[in-house]
Parts: structure tokens; C-alpha cells; sequence
């Protein structure tokens, strides 16, 4: 099945640094999703991507959509002690309206900031 | 409220015992999906509904396992006769039918 690659698997890094991780699939995925879950909270969603090629923003947050469809990136910049938490990138292909939201997630990256 | 609710948060069962896992998913959204989460993992596909049929449950790991909704709403997760291996956070998630979806803050299973 399809696999994503998340890295690093964990970052410790000091308040106010810049923050980058990425995710590669040897799959092409039609949609790209970023998730960041604090401790025994379900995920939240940060940024949604749907075209390749697509560079969003939110706040301090950015994310890509690989050109060739088969990575996504996602950078924090100015980090704050808040920004702690795991963050997980999520692939999501369609196929005929089947498997519709069937999302394929990375193993997440391990934040830490140290204020 | 207006997010996706579970219930109940937290459960520890005996091994061999059969456990209910309930999702109520926010107000109007059509599809609704179940993801596990073991220790220091990622979310792992279970099942996903569109309205209360299930076109895709090849997530499912057993046939201990099971789910269902109805009304187009609540979804119960059922896992029979439970086992060490099934310890783990069970995640709900709703969505109106399209990416993203939302998701609750989850039922963490002990089976002891």
C-alpha cells in the first residue's frame, strides 16, 4: 500500500528558530494535508493543499505541494513554546468517488521548543 | 458542541471483554471515518462511511472488529472479545464529504 515518509522524526529546536519537515510518497496523491496533535487531543488541521505545485500560508505556517505530486513540505517560522506538539503530514488519493477522505498519514515529527 | 464528539475518553477493559466505541460526528457531514493510533504512530485507516453504508472497511484488522452508523450520524466502533494488541487510541473523524476532516480527540483503549 501506499507510504509516506516523514522526516525528521523529531526536532528540538530554540524559540524564535525556523522549522522545516517534509513528507515523500512513492505514490502521487491528489491531496496533501498537515496536522498538528497535542497530547490527548485528536489531530487539528493546519493546511490543506489540492493542486500541485500550490504554496499556502497561514500565520507562521507554511506549506508546498511537490510539483510532482509525491512530496509536501511544511515550515514554521519564529517558533514559539506553543508550536510543540507532533505534526503529521497526510496523502490523500480519489479513485472514482471510492476511498473518498481515505487518508494515508506519515509517522509524525516530534517538535520541541525550547523557550 | 460543534466538533466531532467521543465517547468515552478513556476505557480499560479485560482481554476477552467486547467494547463499544462511540462517534458523533459534527452536525450535516456525510462521511465519517475511523483511524487508530498505537503508541508513537501514525493514524492507521480503519473504516469510512458515506451516510450509513460503509464503502470501504479494508482498514479493519479483524472480523473482531465491526462498525456502524445511523441516521447518517452517531457511529459505533464495536471490537469483540479484545486483545492486548488492540490497546491503542481509536480516532473519529467527520468531514462534508471531501477533505479535510475533522477529527475527535479519541477513546484510548486498555485492554489489561
Amino acid at each position: 500500500g501506499q507510504q509516506l515518509n516523514q522526516s525528521p522524526q523529531s526536532m528540538f529546536i530554540q524559540e524564535g528558530e525556523d522549522v522545516s519537515m517534509n513528507c515523500t510518497s512513492s505514490s502521487i496523491f491528489n491531496t496533501w494535508l498537515w496536522y498538528k496533535q497535542d497530547p490527548g487531543e485528536g489531530p487539528v488541521l493546519l493546511i490543506a493543499l489540492y493542486k500541485a505545485g500550490e504554496l499556502t500560508s497561514n500565520g507562521r505556517l507554511t506549506a508546498q505541494f511537490g510539483i510532482t505530486r509525491k512530496d509536501s513540505f511544511l515550515n514554521i517560522s519564529a517558533s514559539i513554546p506553543s508550536d510543540v506538539g507532533i505534526y503529521f503530514c497526510a496523502g490523500q488519493v480519489t479513485a472514482g468517488g471510492t476511498s473518498y477522505g481515505k487518508l494515508t498519514f506519515g509517522q509524525g515529527t516530534i517538535l520541541t521548543v525550547h523557550p | 458542541g460543534a466538533g466531532v464528539s467521543q465517547s468515552p475518553s478513556n476505557k480499560v477493559t479485560e482481554k476477552g471483554k467486547d467494547v463499544e466505541l462511540r462517534c458523533d460526528p459534527i452536525s450535516g457531514h456525510t462521511a465519517l471515518y475511523w483511524y487508530r493510533q498505537s503508541l508513537g504512530q501514525g493514524l492507521e485507516f480503519l473504516i469510512y462511511f458515506q451516510g450509513n453504508s460503509a464503502p470501504d472497511k479494508s482498514g479493519l484488522p479483524s472480523d473482531r472488529f465491526s462498525a456502524e452508523r445511523t441516521g447518517g450520524s452517531v457511529s459505533t466502533l464495536t471490537i469483540q472479545r479484545t486483545q492486548q494488541e488492540d490497546s491503542a487510541v481509536y480516532l473519529c473523524a467527520s468531514s462534508a464529504g471531501h477533505p479535510p476532516l475533522h477529527f475527535g480527540n479519541g477513546t484510548r483503549l486498555t485492554v489489561t
